[in-house]
């Protein structure tokens, strides 16, 4: 099956400084990438839609200031959580929609866990 | 709007005994449904998926859900629980009339094994 990489799985950074979370298609090329926040014994919120070649479309209360996403090829996506703070240090997770699959399909990476001290 | 609701946040059921996960979803449309699974500090791993044709799906690791339309349901089931199934297990819906992209999520329902 189709496969999605994270990297870092996990990240501690200082408040104040900024952190980049990659996410790969492994096996397949993905125009389609979205991110996801999970807090803690919770379900998973969409933050944005990232589009190859295009700019993010982001959900209504997320900042796409602090949230910087970038699509630069058809397998990689970046999120770059910027002027990091305590309360946003949660679980980032992204998935790829899968080309020919109906167009509702998504494969999940493994999930990056961000702490901001 | 769609949304999902997973009845029941923990389930705890005897190793060997039957596993009953409830989703319903609320949509005017009959949407894609998908139910993953989530071990702890992982993604998400497609358990199945209905998106058209027979409406009991089976998915991997033994389980399976059916689609029933009148009671807008997509409850996930295993005959037998295994120590390994013990995981979080989130039922998710993308919109068919839209063609829009993003899975709506339910809030989870954590699944405990009891040897």
């Amino acid at each position: 099956g189709a496969v999605v990489s994270q990297h870092p799985s996990r990240v501690i950074c200082k408040s104040g400084t900024s952190v980049k979370i990659e996410c790969r298609s492994l096996d397949f090329q993905a125009t389609t990438m979205f991110w996801y926040r999970q807090f803690p014994k919770q379900s998973l919120m969409l933050m944005a839609t990232s589009n190859e070649g295009s700019k993010a479309t982001y959900e209504q209360g997320v900042e796409k200031d602090k949230f910087l996403i970038n699509h630069a090829s058809l397998t990689l996506s970046t999120l770059t959580v910027t002027s990091a703070h305590p309360e946003d240090s949660s679980f980032y997770i992204c998935s790829a929609r899968v080309p020919g699959a109906g167009g509702h399909e998504q494969y999940f990476g493994p999930g990056t866990r961000l702490t901001v001290t | 709007a769609q949304s999902v609701t997973q009845l029941g946040s923990h389930v705890s059921v005897s190793e060997g005994a039957l596993v009953l996960l409830r989703c319903n979803y609320s949509s005017s449309v009959p949407p894609y449904l998908f139910w993953y699974v989530q071990y702890p500090n992982q993604g998400l791993q497609l358990l199945l998926k209905y998106t058209t044709g027979a409406t009991l799906v089976k998915g991997i690791n033994g389980f399976e859900a059916e689609f029933k339309k009148s009671e807008t349901s997509f409850h996930l089931t295993k005959p037998s629980a295994h120590m390994s199934d013990a995981a979080e297990y989130f039922c998710a819906v993308s919109d068919k009339r839209t063609g829009a992209n993003n899975l709506f999520f339910g809030t989870g329902t954590r699944l405990t094994v009891i040897p």
